[in-house]
């Protein structure tokens, strides 16, 4: 079974620039999280989307990140404009619907200088 | 929302010894789950435990729930380098959300 695929893997941008990363999930799983970790912290929820409906934004910085979820299946997250707090590996998850078990992905690692 | 604190932050320990690392939450935990992450990977799902004063191993992982679910723990037997990485607790509330805490790097010497 292939797991959850992520790119870029690393990206290194300037403040002030935006970035955006990809993500599908698991083949079938309705349930996609977008996960920001800081180096040293636990992951962070940014948006829990089941299917193409926003479950969860409480923690997403509206005023600078979006994400989609346009059908259901895969995901893009953008920042825009990039700050430099913003650099931390941007982790996607998923899980089955009413399942227990989530998968991440590789994560992608943004730095921004 | 809901807070779960971990404890310690790090611990380093001599291959063999055991390693424990303690999850609490001031208000009653819905469903507690344990990642590992590795040094430069992704958390990866060990367990999930639902029920008041549930105990369950994987090997020389031992995983228990408080009697009142406010409080989890994970202890290790033996610990080997293998071992190596940081361990997080996550509640598992409502919508299915996962709110973690903030991990537990352990360091093993061989």
């Amino acid at each position: 079974e292939a797991g959850v695929a992520q790119s870029p893997r690393y990206k290194i941008i300037e403040k002030r620039q935006s970035v955006a990363f990809w993500c599908n999930p698991i083949s079938g799983h309705a349930t996609l999280y977008w996960y920001q970790q800081i180096l040293g912290q636990g992951p962070k929820l940014l948006i829990q989307f089941q299917n193409n409906g926003v479950v969860d934004d409480s923690q997403l910085p509206k005023d600078r990140f979006s994400a989609e979820r346009l059908k259901g299946v895969d995901s893009t997250l953008k920042i825009q404009p990039a700050k430099l707090e913003d650099s931390a590996v941007y982790l996607c998850a998923s899980t089955p619907l009413l399942g227990n078990t989530i998968y991440f992905g590789e994560g992608s690692w943004l730095t921004v200088v | 929302g809901q807070q779960v604190m971990q404890i310690p932050q790090y611990q380093h320990v001599q291959e063999g010894e055991d390693f424990t690392t303690y999850c609490n939450s001031s208000t009653t935990l819905s469903n507690i789950q344990w990642y590992k992450q590795r040094p430069g990977g992704h958390p990866v799902f060990l367990i999930q435990l639902v029920k008041s004063g549930e105990v369950k191993k994987q090997k020389r992982l031992t995983f228990q729930f408080g009697e009142a679910k406010k409080n989890s723990s994970l202890h290790i037997t033996a610990t080997q380098t293998t071992d190596v990485g940081t361990y997080f607790c996550a509640d598992r509330g409502s919508n299915y959300k996962l709110t973690f805490g903030k991990g537990t790097l352990l360091t093993v010497n061989p």
